[in-house]
């Protein structure tokens, strides 16, 4: 079936940091791809998407790019900021299945002054 | 602005006593759902609604059910809660192939 892995946190980086966090997936068909980011005591907030190959989803600063080659959906920023902190969810939806989301576990970061 | 709504907030209730939480939506969305959210997991679905028409996840336990009487509504019943449903309890609807989340009610269990 399909699944979703993450690395895994906590990720600590300073301010203005780059930030990547590693995103994978497998799947029977072809899903679409999110990233989700959750703020302390808060529900998940869409961050971006995208719907196919090649795409690249953006929002805030963040980028991600569906590489089907290497089953990758990757969260990249340049420079983080301190309000960047929380846990960051990848997943990804089918149509075969309903479009019901399938997560990655989360990974937490936080970003120091 | 808000356009899933959850009250409340936070919701404590006793060991084995019902407890009621609640969503809306002003996007006229015709898929809802209901996710479980332990601390440091990743939110687990529970069922979803598209339009009236009810589907259960399979490993769901019995003692949560759930109504929707009408597009902009949403309810999560829990019959008799145990320590271990304690959690953050999610609704999101959905649109195309994209949910979109409300702010969650967290659960605590006495």
């Amino acid at each position: 079936g399909d699944s979703v892995t993450q690395m895994e946190g906590p990720v600590t980086l300073s301010e203005e940091a780059f930030l990547t966090i590693n995103c994978t997936y497998t799947a029977t068909g072809y899903p679409s791809l999110f990233w989700y980011v959750q703020y302390p005591g808060e529900g998940l907030q869409l961050l971006l998407k995208a719907t196919k190959a090649d795409d690249k989803g953006s929002n805030k600063g963040f980028e991600a790019t569906y590489r089907k080659e290497t089953t990758s959906f990757h969260l990249e920023k340049g420079s983080v900021q301190v309000s960047d902190s929380a846990v960051y969810f990848c997943a990804l939806s089918e149509a075969n299945s309903g479009y019901a989301l399938n997560f990655g576990k989360g990974t937490s970061l936080l970003v120091t002054p | 602005d808000a356009m899933v709504i959850q009250n409340p907030r936070y919701q404590v209730t006793q060991f084995g006593k019902p407890v009621t939480l609640s969503c809306s939506q002003t996007l006229n969305h015709n898929v809802m759902y209901w996710y479980q959210q332990k601390s440091s997991q990743a939110p687990k679905l529970l069922f979803h609604y598209y339009d009236k028409d009810f589907n259960n996840e399979a490993d769901t336990p019995d003692n949560f059910q759930s109504r929707r009487p009408n597009t902009s509504f949403c309810f999560l019943d829990i019959r008799s809660p145990g320590l271990g449903d304690a959690a953050m309890y999610l609704c999101a609807t959905r649109s195309g192939n994209t949910q979109y989340f409300g702010p969650g009610t967290r659960l605590t269990v006495l």
